[in-house]
């Protein structure tokens, strides 16, 4: 059974700094490129990252360039998100997503995990 | 970057009634649409990929169709269980954008 257990997130404050893990199983994670998106309140899906799967090549939204960096370690099946310089627009609830073995659309996702950001 | 723009925000529909969501691309994206549905605090789950292929495991009154840039999703015979949260999502290009989402509402 494929299964995304998200962990990290909570409150941050403006021009802070948080790291989202998911750490993936029932899968053979180094097949599959990965994403993050995120669900602001009130507002609709955003994706916000990707990466491949061997972790050679990632991709970001540009609200978010400069700023997040996706990684993952094959090894320990896991994938993470360090987001800095954190900004209010970034409050959401933010998953992890597994992308298809045919194209990038998502078919397994973390349960979520909110992110504040709030002085 | 290509917009995509849903249509409508919300609905209310009764049990039984076939509903219909749209999806517009602001460019062609050849059939590389997928549709999700989320309830409320729940992670979104794949419906449909590349407009009109159905994900193992979702019920078969829901179907999709399109290419291009104009894309539906339809649910026959309304289930209460379908009421929820849809969003499309183009995987033709990064980023890969969603539509703003549909509420279907019971009626």
């Amino acid at each position: 059974e494929v299964q995304l257990l998200q962990s990290g997130g909570g409150l941050a404050q403006p021009g802070g700094s948080l790291r989202l893990s998911c750490a993936a199983s029932g899968f053979t994670f180094s097949d599959y490129a990965m994403s993050w998106v995120r669900l602001p309140p009130g507002k609709g899906l955003e994706w916000v990252s990707a990466i491949s799967d061997n972790g050679g090549n990632t991709y970001d939204a540009d609200s978010v360039k400069g700023r997040f960096t996706i990684s993952r370690d094959n090894s320990r099946n896991t994938l993470s998100l360090q987001m800095h310089s954190l900004r209010a627009e970034d409050t959401a609830i933010y998953y992890c997503a597994k992308g298809d073995s045919s194209g990038n659309w998502f078919d397994f996702w973390g349960q979520g995990t909110l992110v504040t950001v709030s002085s | 970057d290509i917009q995509m723009t849903q249509s409508p925000s919300s609905l209310s529909a009764s049990v039984g009634d076939r509903v219909t969501i749209t999806c517009r691309a602001s460019q062609s994206i050849s059939y590389y649409v997928n549709w999700y549905q989320q309830k409320p605090g729940k992670a979104p789950k794949l419906l449909i990929y590349v407009a009109s292929s159905l994900q193992s495991g979702v019920p078969s009154r829901f179907s999709g169709s399109g290419s291009g840039t104009d894309f539906t999703l339809t649910i026959n015979s309304l289930q209460p269980d379908d009421f929820a949260t849809y969003s499309c999502q183009q995987s033709y290009s990064t980023p890969f954008t969603f539509g703003g989402g549909t509420k279907v509402e019971i009626k």
